[in-house]
């Protein structure tokens, strides 16, 4: 079965420190998403992309973060510079789009900033 | 930030009983979803039930929807230890989706 890949799973980086994360959403999925979750709480969403584009990033701190899906295939969520609130669980997650609404979501990265 | 309420945040049970989570909404929605979280991992969808269902049935899962109440409950039925999760709602509305907090399930063998 296809599955969502995510990469790092783990991530221990200082603060002031620049952090990339990549997904390779499944194959044929249009739509693409990358969430933050903080621990004990639900996913929240930081941006979400329909192929290369952007469709939502008001959520995202635009001022140290930055996502890109430059051939609407993978992306990287970069984080730049670390700060200690940023250590969370970053998900990404996609569906094909349409009248289809099931999520499917990578395994996440465990972002811990020293 | 967070759509939704779940309650409880945390609910412990013996394996083969019934566990009821509840999810309360704000604004008005296109479908509802309940997706499930190992401790770490990502998350599985487990259902979707559409603004005018009332109830939905997948395996050992029931969902109901009140949208009159903007609420909703997963029902899982005979639980296993392996029914040991996080479980959340998702609201769906216009290509927006956010998800409640949670509710924390420990079923005990």
């Amino acid at each position: 079965e296809a599955e969502v890949a995510q990469s790092p799973r783990y991530k221990i980086t200082e603060k002031s420190q620049a952090v990339a994360f990549w997904c390779d959403p499944i194959s044929g999925h249009a739509t693409l998403y990358w969430y933050r979750q903080i621990l004990g709480q639900g996913p929240e969403l930081l941006v979400q992309f329909q192929d290369e584009s952007v469709v939502d990033d008001s959520q995202l701190p635009k001022d140290r973060f930055s996502a890109e899906r430059l051939k609407g295939v993978d992306s990287t969520l970069k984080i730049q510079p670390a700060e200690l609130g940023d250590s969370a669980m970053y998900l990404c997650a996609s569906r094909t789009g349409g009248s289809s609404y099931e999520q499917y979501f990578g395994p996440g990265t465990r972002l811990t900033v020293t | 930030s967070q759509q939704g309420e779940e309650d409880p945040q945390a609910l412990s049970i013996q394996e083969g009983e019934n566990a009821t989570m509840n999810c309360s909404y704000k604004t008005s929605i296109n479908n509802l979803q309940w997706y499930r979280q190992n401790s770490g991992r990502g998350l599985v969808h487990l259902i979707l039930i559409r603004s005018n269902e009332r109830e939905k049935h997948s395996g050992r899962l029931r969902v109901t929807l009140d949208t009159s109440k903007k609420s909703s409950s997963l029902l899982i039925t005979a639980s296993r230890a392996a029914d040991t999760a996080s479980y959340f709602c998702a609201m769906y509305n216009n290509n927006d989706m956010r998800f409640g907090a949670g509710t924390r399930l420990t079923v005990k063998p």
